[in-house]
């Protein structure tokens, strides 16, 4: 069966400092890989999506960028971090219509 | 563009009650539609799904139905319990150009609280 693991589960940062989270899926090959945001308020905003090895395409600009060095794996960045990037970020992966979500990261940023 | 509305929220109701939470949707082309459940600090799980329309998708004593005509997939449970507490999410798929990439759409949230 497939999982998809996030890591770390939280994480608190001072603004201006670097970010990275990493997602992995396992038990699937070349899956379509997402990251979304959820900010207070519970909306789900979606940031990146990538349908294969270092492809990439973004939803909204902003102060992220993503990448997917591997086929099962996908890691969103940061250079400097704002306040506003505080947020729970979910990875999901898909073969077809349907998603499938991780755990999250609740990402504070002070 | 594709677009979601659900009902607003918090609903709070009492254990066995009969729960209804309305979606509504906009899309080109024939998009397939979901719900999708939350618990507390954790991420989102697929509750059930439709993918034409006058499907019913049903799982955990929860259903909608794919309704084309009036662009709404409506989630109801004849009698909820304390453990359906939860944020639930109604979304719809992208399928513009014949794509398949599964991207979603999702709708606002509605927080559903059950009391004993």
């Amino acid at each position: 069966s497939q999982t998809i693991h996030q890591w770390p589960a939280t994480l608190v940062q001072p603004v201006g400092s670097p970010l990275s989270l990493e997602c992995t899926v396992e038990g699937t090959s070349n899956p379509n890989l997402y990251w979304y945001r959820q900010a207070a308020g519970r909306g789900l905003q979606l940031l990146f999506y990538s349908v294969g090895i270092g492809q990439i395409s973004s939803e909204v600009p902003q102060n992220l960028s993503a990448s997917r060095p591997q086929d099962r794996q996908f890691i969103l960045s940061s250079k400097k971090l704002l306040l506003s990037d505080s947020g729970f970020y979910l990875c999901a992966w898909s073969k077809g219509y349907e998603q499938y979500f991780g755990p999250g990261t609740r990402l504070t940023v002070t | 563009g594709n677009s979601v509305t659900q009902m607003e929220g918090p609903v709070t109701l009492s254990e066995e009650a009969f729960l209804t939470i309305n979606c509504t949707y906009t899309a080109t082309g024939y998009p397939s539609l979901f719900w999708y459940v939350q618990y507390p600090g954790e991420g989102l799980q697929l509750l059930l799904k439709a993918t034409k329309a006058d499907d019913k998708g049903s799982n955990k004593g929860f259903e909608a139905t794919y309704r084309k005509e009036t662009t709404s997939f409506h989630l109801e449970k004849g009698s909820v319990q304390v453990s359906d507490s939860a944020v639930y999410f109604c979304a719809l798929s992208d399928t513009a150009g014949g794509t398949s990439y599964g991207k979603l759409t999702f709708g606002q949230g509605t927080i559903l609280t059950v009391h004993p």
